[in-house]
């Protein structure tokens, strides 16, 4: 189907272990983002990607991997998960070449829980 | 990027205009205006976005006053299914990413 999918839809892990959360996304989008969003509040920008192999830090990058060798993938890593990093993950896509004038596609979002 | 505030939250009843204000004081030439919309357990999905005086599409209307410190927008006859977060958000074409503050809680009453 087309669109922008995440994988898995919810996910629990232990302290220190290395977790990986999928995105993929149908329309070619050139840029795509990784946001988090805890319990009561908006979503923070973890990182985004213009273009594949091109990858740019947002407000909450510590503790996070991104990779981009695909157009339609973004992957995200938690290298050694915290329980701070407990929290809903959003992904989204967006076709223009500025993230900000033209509108971003969320994913479904990914509960990630650290125990 | 310019910082954006908006109420925390809001109660309306079905059938009623809503208007959320957003402030943002410090809002560059460049920036555009752009609100979203989040259900519970869902990704944040696109309203209406503008840069001056008014816009409209079939969901929502957003009213930018000439200074471009604040912009409203406006939900006509809401309904039980627009209790949602609102984002405000203001960034520009050179920005590669934006800000999502905390959004307002709109909760409709029947």
């Amino acid at each position: 189907d087309a669109g922008i999918t995440q994988s898995p839809r919810y996910k629990i892990t232990e302290t220190g272990r290395q977790v990986t959360l999928m995105c993929h996304q149908t329309w070619s989008h050139s840029y795509m983002f990784w946001y988090r969003q805890d319990l009561g509040h908006g979503l923070r920008l973890i990182y985004y990607s213009a273009a594949a192999d091109i990858t740019d830090k947002g407000e909450v990058p510590d503790g996070y991997v991104v990779s981009r060798s695909k157009t339609e993938n973004f992957p995200l890593t938690l290298e050694s998960a915290t329980r701070s990093q407990t929290s809903v993950y959003f992904c989204a896509s967006s076709e223009s070449s500025s993230g900000v004038a033209y509108e971003q596609y969320f994913g479904p979002g990914t509960r990630l829980t650290v125990t | 990027l310019a910082k954006t505030t908006q109420p925390i939250s809001m109660d309306s009843y079905e059938g009623q205009e809503v208007n959320i204000t957003c402030s943002h004081n410090n809002i560059a030439t460049n920036d555009y205006i752009t609100w979203y919309q989040q259900f519970p357990s869902q990704g944040p999905r696109f309203i209406i976005q503008g840069y001056k005086t008014k816009v409209t599409n079939e969901v929502a209307s957003l009213f930018i006053p000439a200074d471009r410190k604040s912009s409203t927008l406006s939900l006509p006859r809401v309904s039980l299914s627009d209790t949602a977060v609102y984002y405000c958000l203001v960034g520009s074409l050179r920005d590669d990413k934006i800000i999502f503050g905390k959004g307002t809680r709109l909760h409709i009453l029947p």
